[in-house]
């Protein structure tokens, strides 16, 4: 059974960055694409890029080019989610999920990590 | 970017009744439909996929269906458990995108 475990809560600075960690467990990290999906306080979710650890290309929604770095380290199974330019509407939480289907990048989510809150404020 | 509709907004039943939820998709999707759950402080967890598939060790009350745009969630007799919010999720075309969610109230 895989699992996702993130990394622990943040508290930013507007203009700032923020690197959240994403480690799997389990030997088929390199196959399954590793998404990010964020929710604001209140609101639904929204789909960020994702990154398929074997062919090491990531990929991002239009909304976060520029903004947004996904990464994957095979060494560690774990993968990051770096986030830069932090403004107030950023403040969300912060899932990792892996796609349910190997070497896909559109798929469902299955499992996702716990979440991991980032807070932006002055 | 497909637009998914979801259906009433909030749903309030009894345990033992059915819900059925549904989701719109502003083009077709196929079947490329997933349904989620999500209680609060927690993350979401698979509950169907590809449309009428049901994920690992989700109970057999869970049903999905539909093609193309028009999809239902059904629970066919609430448990306590199940009150929670529902999102649909669309893998068709990027960016992938989900409903803004049922919530299910008793």
């Amino acid at each position: 059974q895989v699992q996702l475990v993130q990394s622990g809560t943040e508290v930013k600075k507007p203009g700032s960055s923020v690197k959240v960690s994403c480690k799997a467990s389990g030997d088929t990290f390199k196959k399954h694409a590793i998404n990010w999906v964020r929710q604001a306080p209140g609101q639904g979710l929204q789909w960020m890029g994702g990154i398929i650890p074997f062919f090491g290309t990531p990929y991002y929604a239009q909304t976060f080019q520029g903004r947004v770095t996904i990464t994957a380290d095979e060494s560690t199974n774990t993968s990051y989610m770096d986030l830069t330019n932090l403004r107030s509407d950023d403040t969300a939480v912060y899932y990792c999920a892996r796609s349910g289907q190997p070497d896909r990048r559109n798929s469902w989510f299955d499992p996702w990590g716990q979440g991991t809150l980032v807070t932006v404020s002055s | 970017e497909i637009v998914l509709t979801q259906s009433p907004a909030t749903l309030s039943l009894s345990p033992g009744e059915r819900a059925t939820l549904s989701c719109r998709a502003s083009q077709s999707v196929t079947s490329y439909l997933a349904w989620y759950q999500q209680k609060p402080g927690q993350a979401p967890r698979l509950l169907v996929y590809d449309a009428s598939n049901r994920a690992t060790g989700i109970p057999a009350r869970f049903s999905g269906s539909g093609s193309g745009t028009d999809f239902s969630l059904t629970i066919s007799s609430l448990e306590p458990e199940d009150f929670a919010v529902y999102y649909c999720q669309q893998r068709s075309t990027w960016p992938l995108t989900f409903g803004q969610g049922t919530r299910l109230d008793i």
